[in-house]
């Protein structure tokens, strides 16, 4: 069975551009999260998706978005980059709310702003 | 109050020795602790999880204590191999934070052979 899967692996941006970064949860899952893992700040929460809602978000700026589809894969959506977006964007999935549920993580997207 | 503060930042053990890994916790809401484990590379994977009914779970190599009276939890890894070299992270939730795991800042754990 296939796990969480992300693309790009690897992303390289401009300040001031837009980035947009896609997972696939495991199938079954219908809550996807997305963590942004910097250099030395461990992994920080960023999103939280169930059923095609947002159910709640870390403490990032309103440049961070995302979605869910109906097929329950997510797009984070990181406008008007800053060099300190630069990180390992790490997607997870979930079957369901339950917060003791097991979150399994996908093996990330790099993004890069030069 | 939401911070979960894990230690030690990196440690150096030898192979079959036992590593400790340190975490501790304010918010008394959370009933959910996972750690996770990070190779170079790859996305963390769970590790094994407590819930606070419970002083001690093993599984396999790895055991969490948890004291709730202390606010603490840690990873003990028995028989430690080099293959056990990674970063691992302590992790927190409660039922209410909906999604919302608290992650340590991780210790890197390197296992001489």
């Amino acid at each position: 069975e296939a796990g969480v899967t992300q693309s790009p692996t690897h992303l390289i941006k401009t300040r001031g551009q837009q980035a947009t970064l896609r997972c696939s949860p495991i199938s079954g899952h219908t809550s996807v999260y997305w963590y942004q893992q910097a250099l030395g700040l461990g992994l920080q929460f960023l999103l939280w998706y169930d059923e095609g809602e947002e159910r709640n978000r870390g403490n990032f700026p309103p440049r961070f978005s995302g979605r869910q589809f109906p097929n329950y894969s997510s797009e984070l959506n990181v406008n008007a980059l800053e060099l300190e977006d630069s990180a390992l964007y790490l997607c997870a999935s979930s079957f369901g709310r339950d917060p003791g549920n097991t979150i399994y993580f996908g093996e990330g997207s790099w993004l890069t702003v030069v | 109050q939401q911070q979960v503060k894990q230690s030690p930042q990196s440690l150096i053990v030898q192979k079959g020795g036992i590593p400790i890994i340190n975490c501790a916790y304010e918010n008394t809401a959370f009933d959910y602790f996972p750690w996770y484990q990070q190779f170079p590379g790859k996305g963390p994977a769970l590790l094994i999880a407590i819930r606070p009914d419970v002083s001690e779970k093993k599984e396999g190599r790895f055991t969490i204590s948890f004291n709730k009276s202390a606010k603490q939890f840690s990873l003990h890894i028995m028989d430690s191999q080099p293959g056990d070299s990674a970063t691992y992270f302590c992790a927190a939730s409660h039922g209410g934070s909906q999604g919302n795991l608290i992650f340590g800042k991780g210790t890197k754990l390197s296992v001489k052979p």
